[in-house]
């Protein structure tokens, strides 16, 4: 049974960076098929999806255009884990931030618990 | 930029079907998917691939997909799938999602 448990920080002032980690359990980071991606939800601007990053012999990453500019994702190999990084954020940012697995068929299967992030001073 | 347009509610009866549409420019050349999210939970995959449902989905749950829009089918539905329904499609290596449309059962 495939299991996403995210972590961070829940606060994070304007112009810091939001930084949040994804465990797998159950599945690997570097497994061939499947993609991790960062998903937020907010009411002003519903579910966006921020990126992704995925191995086939090595790895790849995609971002949206809304965020290019200010955002990393990574994975680390080690933990079977992977992270968001999101940089100069701003109050816009405030978000339910989520972790999900496309297991291969281009939709989200498998999510995390969801992390609220609030961007304040 | 890709939208994809949800009517922001649609009520339903209890034992009637509940027809919930996504539209978007040629949407039907796509695949769509469509997640069940009820309040301070994550969302939930019902649909992929236009019509398939992951293990474990009802199969009142259905899906189509043809042209302009993408229709997710709820038959005899029930006061438990009262929740917010999201549909998702891929529009040049970018996550599209729809605007939500909140389901009423009444």
């Amino acid at each position: 049974q495939v299991q996403l448990q995210q972590s961070g920080p829940g606060l994070v002032k304007p112009s810091q960076t939001l930084s949040l980690t994804c465990a797998i359990s159950g599945d690997s980071v570097s497994g061939n098929s499947v993609a991790w991606n960062w998903i937020r939800q907010s009411p002003s601007r519903g579910l966006e999806w921020l990126g992704r990053t995925n191995y086939r012999s090595k790895w790849y990453k995609d971002y949206a255009v809304s965020v290019k500019s200010r955002i990393t994702i990574n994975p680390d190999t080690s933990k079977n884990q992977f992270f968001l990084q999101l940089n100069s954020v701003t109050p816009e940012d405030t978000a339910v931030y989520y972790c999900a697995r496309d297991w291969g068929a281009d939709a989200f299967d498998i999510w995390g618990q969801g992390t609220m992030v609030t961007v304040s001073s | 930029s890709y939208e994809l347009t949800q009517p922001p509610s649609v009520s339903v009866s209890p034992g009637q079907t509940a027809s919930i549409t996504c539209s978007g420019d040629k949407l039907g050349d796509k695949y769509a998917c469509w997640y069940q999210q009820k309040p301070g939970q994550s969302p939930v995959l019902v649909i992929y691939q236009d019509s398939k449902r992951p293990s474990g989905i009802p199969e009142r749950f259905s899906g189509s997909n043809s042209g302009n829009t993408a229709t997710l089918t709820i038959s005899g539905t029930q006061a438990m799938d009262e929740a917010d329904y999201h549909c998702q499609a891929w529009d040049r290596s970018t996550v599209v999602f729809g605007g939500g449309t909140k389901l009423t059962v009444l």
